[in-house]
């Protein structure tokens, strides 16, 4: 079955880029969203942003001008880079797999990475 | 609206009926996917779309949706459903995805 596999650093120094790649084994990427979603200590989850194989790219309106995601499909990747950091950004850090049902319409994700912890302090 | 509001924390009793809802203008373009998520784990969808279960997941759980406001439903609630629950969208207009702020529930 389809698995997701965060890697990156665990600790980013404030004011530094935090860069992030999930892996897609055991499945396709076509046809998907692949999003990535945080969650900080002890609170809940954020959607940073989505792509979709096609190229179609939202962020979170809060986070657009310090993020960017690209999606390879020839590595099967999904990378994110958060620019500019402080402690705020630290978090849990997932990537999952998103699709669109039409009848009725609903998004939701059925694939989830275990998630990364990043730390941002000097 | 671009917010999914869930109450903070619920609790039922074992065996009994709870329901977790979740409320925002979303949800009138798109149903609502729960999801559960247990300390230290990734979040695991449990309902989508109209009362949709993944594989695996017990039918103890069930979804439901009137207006603005979405429904997750365990009849018959077990120790091991103690966990956050969070509801998920997707804004309609700007294609955002949206997530509530989680309930806790706790299992008496």
């Amino acid at each position: 079955q389809v698995q997701l596999q965060e890697s990156g650093p665990g600790l980013v120094k404030p004011s530094e880029t935090l860069s992030l790649t999930c892996t897609v084994s055991g499945g396709s990427i076509s046809g998907y969203y692949w999003s990535w979603i945080r969650q900080p200590p002890g609170k809940g989850l954020e959607c940073i942003g989505h792509v979709s194989n096609s190229g179609d790219i939202h962020y979170n309106p809060s986070l657009m001008s310090r993020v960017s995601i690209s999606l390879d499909t020839s590595k099967k990747q999904l990378s994110l880079k958060v620019n500019s950091v402080t402690a705020a950004d630290t978090a849990v850090y997932y990537c999952a797999r998103g699709e669109v049902a039409i009848h009725p319409l609903t998004y939701y994700m059925d694939v989830w990475g275990k998630g990364t912890t990043v730390t941002v302090s000097s | 609206s671009s917010e999914l509001t869930q109450d903070p924390t619920v609790s039922v009793a074992l065996g009994q009926t709870v329901r977790i809802t979740c409320q925002g203008g979303s949800l009138r373009s798109y149903y609502a996917s729960w999801y559960q998520q247990k300390p230290g784990q990734a979040p695991l969808l449990v309902i989508y779309g109209k009362n949709r279960r993944p594989s695996g997941i017990p039918d103890r759980f069930s979804g439901s949706t009137s207006g603005n406001t979405a429904s997750l439903t365990i009849t018959g609630a077990q120790a091991e459903d103690e966990a956050d629950y969070y509801c998920n969208s997707r804004d309609g207009s700007s294609n955002h995805i949206l997530f509530g702020g989680g309930t806790k529930l706790t299992v008496l």
